[in-house]
């Protein structure tokens, strides 16, 4: 049974389409997180939400829209797609925000911008 | 601001050495400390934490991890390498004052452990 999971886990589009990710944790946690990791493999975290609350917005493009229905549930939907969106997304929950809560990831959803 | 700095793009070993895959940081006061594998193709896996108490924190798969204040590093460890320990390692941190529990990862370090 996936702890956390996305989908999908490819995703080939055009420059200029906008495309939906979706996550869900079944962790019972508070706090879920949308990363990205580049071509050169660096990681750099996009937002995060508590309890359905936007905690962390990290100067993301407002292209891109996270949406968090529940706390078991965070999508990622992004407009008008750029070559430069190209990357790996990864969804990640823990069961709290602060102190030295752990991450658990899912697999990741490889975007490919034409 | 807080950071985290892995020096070495890639780490070679040959089976049954000692590793040593090496991480520094910068933040604010103490630091949650972490260390997460990352197998291709799959999400990142946690390895162990660095919380408080002992400087030398034991993980997941023989690895360990040695805090050192002095140098702001938390250098990760295994005695005795694997072929199957190849992967990539990445370093994060947490200010422990966050109340948005922010968590920056390091650049990653790939680990090859060759027969």
């Amino acid at each position: 049974d996936t702890a956390v999971s996305q989908t999908p886990k490819y995703l080939v589009t055009q420059m200029g389409n906008d495309k939906s990710i979706k996550c869900e944790q079944n962790l019972g946690h508070d706090t879920m997180y949308w990363y990205k990791q580049d071509s050169k493999k660096f990681l750099k975290i996009m937002f995060s939400y508590n309890n359905k609350e936007l905690i962390i917005n990290e100067t993301v493009p407002n292209r891109f829209s996270p949406k968090s229905p529940d706390k078991a549930h965070l999508n990622l939907h992004i407009n008008s797609l750029e070559l430069g969106d190209s990357a790996v997304y990864f969804c990640a929950s823990s069961q709290d925000r602060v102190g030295a809560n752990v991450l658990t990831f899912g697999a990741g959803s490889r975007l490919t911008v034409l | 601001a807080q950071s985290v700095a892995q020096p070495e793009d890639q780490v070679n070993v040959a089976e049954g050495n000692p590793l040593t895959v090496k991480c520094t940081y910068s933040v604010s006061g103490n630091p949650y400390l972490f260390w997460y594998v990352q197998y291709p193709n799959r999400g990142l896996q946690f390895l162990l934490k660095y919380i408080t108490g002992d400087n030398l924190v034991k993980g997941s798969y023989g690895f360990e991890a040695e805090f050192n204040k002095s140098q702001t590093s938390f250098h990760l460890k295994k005695p005795s390498a694997l072929v199957s320990d190849s992967a990539l390692y990445f370093c994060a941190v947490r200010e422990r004052s966050s109340n948005t529990g922010k968590l920056i990862f390091g650049q990653g370090t790939t680990l090859q452990v060759k027969p």
